[in-house]
């Protein structure tokens, strides 16, 4: 199974941040990757799908990019609403693989 | 809106069995293969298992083919997961998630909040 490997698995930040996590797959999987964010009690959102292109009714301070092995989900500019864990995931062959997951942390 | 709800979650001892159901509205159910995932203490976020939209293709994790068996009901708008045998190793919240596919490209779009299953004596 490709393994993601996420990093960091956390950071602190204050609201205004650029905030850059990013995810690297053990082997190519093209552009098959999405990110989500998950706060605790409420479903995983997704943000982006296939490595750039964002969610509808996603803010447009959340980015993605990166292809084959290396990805990098940014925050432009870090709001309240932002502080959670995200995570990735790719689809490019079976099973399906997650990252650890990053928790953002008020600084 | 999409809205999918997981229940039948809870403790159950070690070799026990649980079934859990995911309602699905706000979208044409059938027409969307289904997914279970979960989130377990020893390994994260884990793929489980995932059905096709008619009902006649399933897929499952190593750790749980052969115990756990996903179905669905198409007019009632539900998924389901029977989990069999259970082991502690199977602790953890359980998502269901609808896939989406557009131009080739597949991802799960939406997710429900999550079912706890505990397995312990």
């Amino acid at each position: 199974a490709i393994q993601l490997t996420q990093s960091p698995s956390s950071l602190s930040a204050s609201e205004g941040d650029r905030v850059t996590i990013t995810c690297r797959a053990s082997q190519g999987i093209s552009s098959d990757l999405a990110w989500y964010q998950h706060k605790p009690g409420t479903p995983p959102k997704l943000l982006i799908y296939d490595a750039s292109t964002l969610e509808r009714g996603v803010p447009s301070r959340f980015s993605g990019s990166g292809s084959e092995t290396d990805f990098t989900l940014t925050i432009s500019s870090l709001q309240p609403e932002d502080f959670a864990t995200y995570f990735c995931l790719q689809f490019d062959s079976h099973p399906q693989t997650f990252g650890h997951g990053t928790k953002v942390e008020v600084k | 809106e999409v809205q999918l709800v997981e229940s039948g979650g809870g403790l159950v001892q070690p070799g026990g069995s649980l079934r859990l159901s995911c309602a699905a509205s706000g979208f044409t159910f059938s027409s969307f293969a289904m997914t279970w995932v979960r989130q377990t203490p020893g390994k994260g976020l884990e793929w489980v298992s995932t059905l096709s939209h008619k009902n006649d293709k399933t897929y499952y994790a190593d750790s749980v083919r052969g115990r756990f068996t996903i179905s669905r009901d198409n007019s009632k708008n539900n998924l389901f997961l029977q989990m069999d045998s259970l082991r502690a190793d199977d602790t953890g919240v359980y998502f269901c998630a609808k896939w989406a596919g557009v131009g080739g490209v597949w991802y799960f779009d939406f997710w429900g909040r999550g079912t706890l299953v505990t397995v312990s004596s």
